[in-house]
């Protein structure tokens, strides 16, 4: 139980356009859910904390106009980089948490490589 | 603030061989601990959480870590070690948010 997808698993962008991340919790409802960016051979830097049915709240340097987290649902949040540039290009992981799991364990989606040529 | 100190930045321990991972960690109350695996482009695993009670706890794939109130430490032990187990470990410790460590690299020698 408590599986966690990620959509697309790769993607590739042309710099200046934007592209769509989706975070999936598969059999529990997550009440929060959370985004991730790992550069290379890095640790987890979280970006930002969404709660279903409320703004996102973003984490100290993450600018939120260009990343843009929607929580629509208690199964689905998307991550959206808006105007990529090269230096966007990263893995981003989302985890997902919920009174349906045990408190305050996350679990974590298998990441998206975004490359932005 | 919550933080957490991984001292060492990669292992190399033969196969069959016990392994170690340290974790220090500074947490304003009772932390939650965790240990993570990752393998190359994937996502996290949860090895093990240690929230209360017993101090020595059991994880997935052989692994086990002990929290040490008193050294602020919550270190990862695996006593033989697998070619599989070669991967990138975190420590993390948190509640709503999580905070990891930077991260050990384990490889593992015929």
């Amino acid at each position: 139980g408590a599986v966690v997808s990620q959509h697309p698993s790769r993607v590739i962008c042309k710099s200046g356009t934007s592209v769509k991340i989706e975070c999936r919790s598969l059999d529990f409802q997550a009440t929060t859910m959370f985004w991730y960016r790992q550069f290379p051979k890095q640790s987890l830097m979280l970006m930002a904390t969404s709660n279903e049915g409320s703004k996102a709240t973003y984490e100290q340097g993450v600018e939120k106009d260009k990343f843009l987290i929607n929580h629509a649902s208690l199964t689905l949040s998307t991550l959206t980089v808006t105007s990529a540039h090269p230096e966007d290009s990263s893995f981003y992981i989302c985890s997902a948490s919920g009174h349906s799991t045990i408190s305050y364990e996350q679990y974590f989606g298998p990441g998206t490589r975004l490359t932005v040529t | 603030a919550q933080s957490v100190t991984q001292p060492d930045i990669h292992i190399t321990v033969s196969e069959g061989a016990s392994l170690e991972l340290r974790c220090n960690y500074s947490y304003g109350a009772t932390p939650y601990l965790f240990w993570y695996v990752q393998s190359p482009g994937q996502g996290l695993q949860l090895l093990l959480k240690y929230f209360s009670g017993d101090t020595l706890v059991q994880g997935i794939k052989g692994f086990e870590a002990e929290f040490k109130r008193s050294q602020s430490s919550f270190n990862l032990r695996k006593p033989s070690v697998h070619w599989s187990d070669a991967a990138e470990y975190f420590c993390a410790v948190g509640a709503n948010k999580l905070s990891f460590g930077a991260g050990t690299t384990v490889t593992v020698r015929a």
